[in-house]
């Protein structure tokens, strides 16, 4: 079974403001990921951060891992309607084993 | 373009039938996986390959095999389709330096 969920399920906002989607998990991890899927496509990956690492930044992707809380946020800034997706966290919990993923979130973003 | 390569991009059968999903990639990883999509259930796991040669079960392999002869391949076989098996399927490949995924844009199979 998948460990972890992520919520919200689903989140509508303005084009412009900000898209805050967190991702919990229960055993240790060696990184978390997050992808994105766009209608009727395939994953595409967005960032990658490791158990030893706090924040990383890809434009205007911001995303924070907490382990002592076994959780992580994807921080999207400035929306736009392109943003438009699901989104969704993946945990490795070893450094060649394989990663698990959540239900997704469903992001839309107004115009 | 390199990337990974799913074919037949949709399928309709008859239950009971044999099917399978081919999967190709031109970046040379050695890890490859199947992934079954269903509404509300996320990503599963179905069938990886570590390397050329072996595989392994995921979460739920049941009615599913796959095999790996060579590092580009790795089709995922149905051998007597049923409907629970409708599903959008991924394949993906894992980079290795990175250790993110690459996937191809599925394979929506539908089994009446």
């Amino acid at each position: 079974s998948q460990q972890g969920e992520e919520d919200p399920q689903a989140l509508s906002i303005q084009e412009g403001e900000n898209a805050t989607m967190n991702c919990s998990y229960k055993t240790s991890i060696n990184n978390l990921q997050w992808y994105r899927q766009n209608s009727g496509r395939g994953l595409v990956h967005l960032i990658l951060i490791r158990s030893n690492e706090r924040e990383k930044h890809s434009g205007r992707l911001r995303v924070t891992l907490d382990t002592s809380k076994k959780s992580s946020s994807l921080l999207i800034t400035a929306s736009r309607a392109a943003d438009t997706a699901s989104y969704f966290c993946a945990r490795q919990t070893g450094a060649n084993s394989k990663l698990t993923f959540g239900k997704g979130i469903t992001l839309s973003v107004r115009p | 373009i390199a990337g990974i390569t799913q074919a037949p991009t949709s399928q309709i059968l008859a239950a009971g039938r044999r099917m399978t999903l081919r999967c190709t990639q031109d970046m040379r990883h050695n890890a490859m996986y199947w992934y079954r999509q269903d509404l509300g259930l996320g990503l599963r796991l179905i069938h990886y390959s570590n390397t050329a040669g072996t595989t392994g079960k995921g979460e739920v392999p049941d009615g599913y095999s796959v095999s790996r002869a060579n590092t580009d391949d790795f089709p995922l076989t149905l051998a007597s389709a049923v409907p629970s098996q409708t599903s959008v399927y991924f394949c993906a490949s894992r980079g290795q330096d990175t250790g993110e995924l690459f996937f191809g844009e599925g394979s929506r199979l539908t089994v009446l």
